[in-house]
């Protein structure tokens, strides 16, 4: 049973616009959220994080909001570029875990020129 | 290097055999994690080591698969009597401390096929 769940397998944008990745769970125990992004070939790479006491981070052109409510959280990526396309994996831990994650399937993301 | 490295970066190994990899993680990273990565799935945690001592093995299918750290740097995840259901991507992580906030860094992974 997948607590953490990526709905779309694939995503595709225009560059310049805006991508929303989305991403829910299931387990209110979870109280941390992470994104990563995975080129082919590569490890996954940590792009930006959200504690459950937040609703909201902002990283450059990266933004991750939680609905806790909803047990749903988005990551937005504006403005799109081309050097984006990649999967993107939502993440989420326990309060108190070690650190062990519990990932989504990934959203390929693919933004066009 | 600076970042995690982990050999053989592929590996095709026959039903029955037993089969080594190796994780070499950030230089004075404590934590050390293993993951597992089939197709079309997400990464799925194995097992965590703070230091030389496996603090959270739960992630670990059955005990064919069993995972060191001696000296608290390299680690090894061993998987015995291999079975064409382990094929997958496998890959190690390495954080500064451990804990949920500390960032793990993923080596590219060892892809293991068994024939």
């Amino acid at each position: 049973d997948q607590q953490v769940k990526q709905n779309s397998p694939s995503l595709s944008v225009q560059e310049g616009r805006i991508s929303i990745l989305n991403c829910d769970y299931t387990n209110s125990m979870f109280d941390y959220f992470l994104w990563y992004k995975k080129y082919p070939a590569e490890g996954p790479t940590f792009l930006i994080s959200i504690s459950s006491i937040k609703d909201k981070n902002e990283d450059g052109r990266f933004t991750v909001f939680l609905n806790k409510s909803a047990k749903h959280l988005s990551l937005h990526i504006v403005p799109s570029q081309p050097g984006d396309s990649a999967v993107y994996f939502c993440a989420a831990a326990y309060g108190g875990s070690q650190g062990n994650l519990i990932f989504g399937k990934g959203t390929k993301l693919s933004v066009k020129p | 290097g600076a970042g995690v490295s982990q050999t053989p970066s592929n590996k095709v190994t026959e039903k029955g055999k037993y089969v080594e990899l190796r994780c070499d993680p950030i230089s004075g990273h404590t934590a050390l994690y293993w993951y597992r990565q089939s197709l079309g799935q997400g990464p799925e945690f194995l097992i965590y080591f703070q230091g030389t001592g496996a603090a959270d093995d739960s992630g670990l299918p059955n005990d064919r698969f069993f995972a060191v750290r001696p000296e608290g740097s390299v680690s090894t995840l061993k998987i015995q009597r291999t079975e064409r259901g382990d094929s997958a991507v496998y890959l190690c992580a390495s954080s500064r401390g451990g804990g949920r906030d500390e960032t793990q860094y993923f080596g590219p992974g060892t892809r293991l096929l068994v024939l």
